[in-house]
């Protein structure tokens, strides 16, 4: 079974600097890699997906991801965050053939952005 | 908008009480989702489902049922509360029945329910 880590439960950072959140997976198979924004007394929403080809994904609101087999990792980053960033984030990944197409979760990464 | 409706969106009970969440959408997928979020453990799946009676359990389904009698109602049920079951309640849906090019497993998320078993 697939497993996903997030290696950073907080992640405080000033308004207008770069900020990277961690996701690493492990899976011997092919995978579907996604990452989800929960702004606060909110639903999940899709930031960016990852399905096959170009290894770096461009998503909403100027977050991008980068895709790396070998390390097993899907690095989530914007070059400058805002305030209105500041939420959780969630790392997931989903076996893409002969599965049930189930996502499992990272527990989550707070990304808390300082004026 | 996928037009998932979650009800009630908070609830207080007492242990040992009987309570049912409802996840309503408008637009028939057939896959459909409960989940709970508790801090420290991120989405844990309950129990899914892939049609009209057609149910699986998740990770987490000790202590909770679920029914599908329509399409659009999947209904997550607690026989008898606990406060180990006071959480963060979320349904989805998914776009797999869309097609082979939709079936990435990209889920769609209600707004959640607040449970709090006291």
């Amino acid at each position: 079974a697939q497993s996903v880590t997030q290696l950073d439960s907080q992640v405080p950072v000033f308004e207008e600097a770069p900020v990277e959140l961690r996701c690493n997976y492990s899976s011997s198979v092919s995978v579907y890699l996604f990452w989800y924004v929960q702004y606060p007394n909110q639903g999940l929403q899709l930031l960016l997906k990852y399905l096959s080809g170009s290894t770096l994904v461009k998503g909403i609101n100027g977050f991008e991801a980068e895709f790396n087999k070998s390390q097993t990792s899907f690095h989530l980053r914007k070059p400058s965050v805002h305030i209105s960033d500041t939420a959780e984030y969630f790392c997931a990944v989903i076996i893409a053939s002969g599965g049930s197409y189930i996502p499992t979760f990272g527990r989550g990464t707070s990304l808390i952005v300082h004026p | 908008d996928a037009g998932i409706t979650q009800s009630p969106r908070h609830k207080v009970t007492e242990t040992g009480t009987p309570v049912t969440l409802r996840c309503h959408q408008t637009e028939n997928h057939r896959y459909m989702y409960w989940y709970r979020q508790d801090p420290g453990h991120g989405l844990r799946l309950i129990h899914y489902s892939y049609g009209v009676k057609d149910t699986d359990k998740g990770e987490v389904s000790d202590g909770y049922s679920v029914s599908r009698s329509k399409t659009e109602d999947f209904l997550l049920t607690l026989e008898s509360a606990t406060s180990s079951q006071t959480s963060v309640y979320f349904c989805a849906i998914s776009l797999r029945d869309r097609g082979i090019t939709m079936t990435t497993g990209e889920l769609f998320f209600g707004e959640g329910s607040r449970l709090t078993v006291l």
